[in-house]
């Protein structure tokens, strides 16, 4: 089956960029979707398509997708950005992939 | 605006059986790809199963054979037969609309519920 690896955590300042993780074998070949879930909600989709932002997502937040490795960035962090955030793929084999999650701590 | 309601989650005992259900406003079920995905305590967001507009089902391996997706049209509504439950299959299980952006499969889920828990414990 195929794995959608994330680290399970990171932090960053206020005002400064976190850039998340989703690692996968040859991920790069694939369309790469993100969620963000804050504590006790539904997870929101943030980017979907690698690269296109959900209706309603502020421009700070971007994605990329090559090679292995997918990427999250979130520039200009602030508080209301402290989340769970998990990729997410189409696989034929194994259908609907999520990563494990990466928790984002605002310091 | 779109909405998706979940029901249906309760306390049960391992081995019965509960059956979910997703109400969807401003959505037509049946012109959606429709699924389930769940989120044990703690834990991450699993996909549970989904139904495409043509009626066409697909299941993820932990569930297969126990849990059956179906959609009442007449209602407007998506639903989840789960049998056979184990304690493993305790969780908030979400209904979400899922979107292919122009390819054959479902890719990404742009509308979620809030969830309905499912709690599975003697």
């Amino acid at each position: 089956s195929y794995v959608l690896t994330q680290s399970p955590s990171m932090s960053v300042a206020p005002g400064k960029t976190a850039t998340i993780t989703c690692g996968g074998n040859n991920i790069g070949s694939k369309s790469v979707h993100w969620y963000q879930q804050k504590p006790g909600q539904a997870p929101v989709l943030v980017v979907y398509d690698d690269t296109d932002r959900s209706s309603g997502i502020p421009e700070r937040f971007s994605g990329s997708n090559s090679g292995n490795t997918a990427t999250l960035t979130i520039i200009r962090v602030e508080a209301g950005d402290e989340a769970d955030y998990y990729c997410q793929v189409w696989d034929s084999r194994s259908a609907v992939v999520f990563g494990g999650g990466t928790k984002l701590t605002v310091l | 605006e779109v909405h998706l309601v979940e029901s249906g989650g309760e306390l049960v005992q391992p081995g019965g059986s509960l059956r979910l259900s997703c109400a969807a406003s401003d959505l037509t079920v049946s012109y959606n790809y429709m699924s389930w995905v769940r989120q044990s305590p703690g834990k991450g967001l699993e996909w549970v199963s989904f139904m495409d507009s043509g009626g066409d089902t697909k299941y993820a391996d932990s569930v297969k054979g126990r849990f059956t997706i179906s959609r009442d049209n007449s209602k407007n509504t998506l639903n989840l037969q789960m049998n056979s439950l184990r304690p493993g299959d305790t969780a908030v299980y979400y209904c979400a609309r899922g979107r292919s952006g122009g390819y054959s499969y479902l890719n990404w889920f742009d509308i979620w519920g809030r969830g309905t828990l499912v709690t599975v414990s003697s």
